[in-house]
């Protein structure tokens, strides 16, 4: 079935540092591919999306591009400020189906 | 915010006796999720509902089962609750079985099991 492999952490960073998390896919045709991040205390929520190869999602100053030829859809910021600090995971739906599948998150801390 | 309430949210019980989680939602999504989620694993998934009455197993099923007797509600029960199911439990909803569907999260329920 379809699944993606993170990078492991923690990351950890200074404020207005370059961040990269990476994120490469095994998968199925070409599914729907999703970063969410999940703050202290709190459950996931979407951070960006794209649907189909070389789609760029971008929130909040972060990016991710749906590269089919890599298998990869990196996550990537240009300047982390300290309330960026969460746990991010990306995902896509399994095999054949709908139901959302998660990497194992990636833990970002950034410090001042 | 999508409207995701689980409750309790927190939870100390004892090695063998039943406990229920629950998953109330205000959006009239179809598709309910519970996962649970791990230091190392991530988040896996327990079970899965894609209309009242319909269920179905996820990865890591065994001692969990489900009900949905209404749209709005999703209750995960661990029928006789064991140390390996100490865990933080999230539900999840999706609007449609469009696989580009985002899916909402509530807020977990950290559950103990002594």
């Amino acid at each position: 079935g379809n699944s993606v492999t993170q990078m492991e952490g923690p990351v950890t960073l200074s404020e207005e540092a370059f961040l990269t998390i990476n994120c490469t896919y095994t998968a199925t045709g070409y599914p729907s591919l999703f970063w969410y991040v999940q703050y202290p205390g709190e459950g996931l929520q979407l951070l960006l999306k794209a649907t189909k190869a070389d789609d760029k999602g971008s929130n909040k100053g972060f990016e991710a591009t749906y590269r089919k030829e890599t298998t990869s859809f990196h996550l990537e910021k240009g300047s982390v400020q300290v309330s960026d600090s969460a746990v991010y995971f990306c995902a896509l739906p399994s095999g054949g189906s709908y139901i959302p599948t998660f990497g194992r998150g990636t833990s970002l801390i950034v410090h001042p | 915010d999508a409207g995701i309430t689980q409750s309790p949210r927190h939870k100390v019980t004892e090695t063998g006796t039943p406990v229920t989680l629950r998953c109330h939602q205000t959006e009239n999504h179809r598709y309910m999720y519970w996962y649970r989620q791990d230091p190392g694993h991530g988040l896996r998934l327990i079970h899965y509902s894609y209309g009242v009455k319909d269920t179905d197993k996820g990865e890591v099923s065994d001692g969990y089962s489900v009900s949905r007797s209404k749209t709005e509600d999703f209750l995960l029960t661990l029928e006789s609750a064991t140390s390996s199911q100490t865990s933080v439990y999230f539900c999840a909803i999706s609007e449609s079985g469009d696989r580009g569907a985002e899916a909402f999260f509530g807020q977990g329920t950290r559950l103990t099991v002594v």
